[in-house]
Formats: structure tokens, C-alpha cells, sequence
């Protein structure tokens, strides 16, 4: 079983509408969670951090956390062309620097 | 301008050479990585460093070894390429304990 998983897609979505992102990752432990964007040809870039149970939101991104399930999603409303991109789930363990990444959904905005 | 910044962007080496790649930042962070990511963009830890110390050594082959002369820079040395080293490799840095990580705008190796 991967550490961290997320189906690698591509996921096609209309303009405007909601984009859901979805991981699930193995380790009990983990502490903490990422979602990084990255652009083809570029370096990932931070996004949102979750630590706690719940919802987090940022502009029009919310993360969610769920320990129970060891799920982690992201939701990304009012899509526009320039979110198309590869999304990153990370996740890091208790008393442990090292980032753990899923292999990353490839999302595209449909004008 | 605050960032990573790594060096060169591009690298294309034939098979045995040594190579090297630079990488800085100015964050004032205390823990630095190198990942690397695959033709199918999967990234994965490598080495990190903290403050200079080296804290995370993954599977990765002797002729890989990375260097630490001061906290603000990392610089990986790797002797003997083969073909499949071709990726992009990334530097990274991060404060301790919270956050995530910064990352340096990647090296594209190539080796023919």
C-alpha cells in the first residue's frame, strides 16, 4: 500500500463549477497535511496546510480533514482556467521533518 | 528577492560523468532537502539537512552525496551517472517542526 495516495486523473471540470481533490494516506501518525500546486515545468507550490480535524478555507480553497478515515480532500470553488495544474497531497508524521507525497491529480479547467 | 534558488536549471551529462548542483536559501529556515521527481512527476525525499546535520538518508544509491557547508546552503554531488538519473531534482527548505516546505525551482538532468 502507498503512504500517500490520490487518483492521478486527469479530472475535467467546467469553468466555475467545484473541483474536488482526494487523498488518503496510511500512517495513523501523521500530523500534518499539505496540498501543493504545481504547474508543468515548475516547482510545487504551497497551497494550504491542515493540522486539525475539519475545514479549513482560504479564499476559494477549503481543505478537509478527516483522521478517522485518514482522508484529506481539497475544494476549490469557482474554477477558472489558471487552477488547471497537478495537485499535491503531502503529509508529515509526528517529530518528523520528512513530507510525504502522493503521486498528484491532474487537474484541467474547461472553459 | 526571499526564495530557494538552485543551480544550474539544466544539466545534460553523459553516462559516467560527475556532476554537481547548487542550492541556497535565504529564509533563515534550519532544514534543507533534495527530492527528486520521476518522468511520472512522483517526488520523493532523497537527504535532508538540519542545521548542517544530516537527518534523512533515504535508499539512495553511494554515488549520491549531498553537502552541507553552512545551514542556508545544500549541494548535491553525483558521481557516475547513468540514464537513470535523467529527472528533475528539487531543493527544499522548511523551519522546524511546522510548515511546509519551499521549494527551489528545480534542476533538469538529462544524461545521454
Amino acid at each position: 500500500q502507498k503512504e500517500v495516495e490520490q487518483n492521478s486523473g486527469p479530472l475535467s471540470v467546467p469553468e466555475g463549477a467545484i473541483a474536488s481533490l482526494n487523498c488518503t494516506y496510511s500512517d495513523r501518525g501523521s500530523q500534518s497535511f499539505f496540498w501543493y500546486r504545481q504547474y508543468s515545468g515548475k516547482s510545487p507550490e504551497l497551497i494550504m496546510f491542515i493540522y486539525s480535524n475539519g475545514d479549513k478555507e482560504d479564499g476559494r480553497f477549503t481543505a478537509q480533514l478527516n483522521k478517522a478515515s485518514q482522508y484529506v480532500s481539497l475544494l476549490i470553488r469557482d474554477s477558472q482556467p489558471s487552477d488547471s495544474a497537478t495537485y499535491l497531497c503531502a503529509v508529515k508524521g509526528f517529530g518528523n521533518e520528512k513530507l510525504t507525497f502522493g503521486t498528484g491529480t491532474r487537474l484541467t479547467i474547461i472553459p | 528577492d526571499t526564495a530557494v534558488s538552485q543551480t544550474p536549471k539544466y544539466l545534460v551529462t553523459q553516462m559516467g560523468n560527475d556532476k554537481s548542483i547548487k542550492c541556497e536559501q535565504n529564509l533563515g529556515h534550519d532544514t534543507m532537502y533534495w527530492y527528486k521527481q520521476d518522468s511520472k512527476k512522483f517526488l520523493k525525499i532523497m537527504f535532508s539537512y538540519n542545521n548542517k546535520e544530516l537527518i534523512i538518508n533515504e535508499t539512495v544509491p553511494n554515488r549520491f552525496s549531498p553537502k552541507s557547508p553552512d545551514k542556508a546552503h545544500l549541494n548535491l554531488h553525483i558521481n557516475s551517472l547513468e540514464l537513470g538519473d535523467s529527472a528533475v531534482y528539487f531543493c527544499a527548505s522548511s523551519p522546524t517542526g511546522v510548515g511546509g516546505y519551499t521549494f527551489g525551482s528545480g534542476t533538469r538532468l538529462t544524461v545521454v
